[in-house]
């Protein structure tokens, strides 16, 4: 059965405390790892796609990678306004986007 | 220009009642989709359109749901006999792109409410 699991649930940082999120999966044919981000009240927000294991994709202060198992998405100096949920999505080959529940990140000023 | 917009913002409506949700994609876009967002969880596929055909529908729970996009436009989720179950924020996105999820463009949601 397809999984994609992310942890922590939520993850409380100082403004300037770099910090990484973890999603794990577990799919067959996997074709893509995508990173969302979601504020309250909206939909969520393309961050990167990865394809394959050892590609890095950055953007601002966000940086995500991917292994055969998981992915990380690396939080450089994050600041206050980078306070959202983080979601990981896999796409497999059924062509849709299975997602995991969410990584809620809180930066503190 | 103008995003996704969904309409109603908010729905609440009375148990075995038939709701319909509307999605205006962005202008141009090839694909459509609709999700669906339990609290507190990500967001889970329920079908797709690429034009006005309908690619993958089987994240749609059970033969109550279905949805259309006759002009390859503007598309419908239909709810029949709707449950209490089915509460939930409903999402739609568009891309640009044909037959693939990347960058899709989120809508801002109705968050259906049946009593």
């Amino acid at each position: 059965e397809d999984q994609v699991t992310q942890s922590p649930e939520a993850l409380r940082l100082q403004e300037g405390e770099s910090s990484s999120l973890n999603c794990s999966y577990t799919v067959s044919g996997l074709r893509g790892l995508f990173w969302y981000r979601q504020d309250p009240g909206k939909g969520p927000e393309f961050l990167f796609t990865l394809y394959s294991a050892g590609e890095e994709k950055e953007k601002e202060r966000l940086k995500a990678t991917l292994t055969k198992k998981e992915s990380f998405l690396h939080i450089t100096a994050p600041k206050p306004e980078d306070s959202a949920t983080y979601l990981c999505a896999s796409e497999t080959g059924a062509n849709n986007l299975f997602f995991g529940t969410g990584t809620r990140l809180t930066v503190i000023p | 220009g103008a995003g996704v917009s969904q309409s109603p913002r908010y729905k609440v409506t009375k148990r075995g009642q038939d709701v319909a949700l509307r999605c205006d994609p962005i202008s141009g876009h090839v694909s459509l989709y609709w999700y669906r967002q339990a609290l507190g969880q990500g967001p889970e596929f329920l079908t797709y359109f690429n034009y006005e055909a309908q690619q993958d529908k089987s994240g749609l729970p059970n033969d109550r749901f279905s949805a259309e996009r006759p002009e390859g436009s503007i598309s419908t989720l239909t709810i029949q006999r709707t449950e209490q179950r089915d509460s939930a924020m409903y999402r739609c996105a568009s891309s640009p792109l044909a037959g693939g999820p990347d960058t899709q463009y989120f809508g801002p949601g109705t968050r259906l409410t049946v009593l």
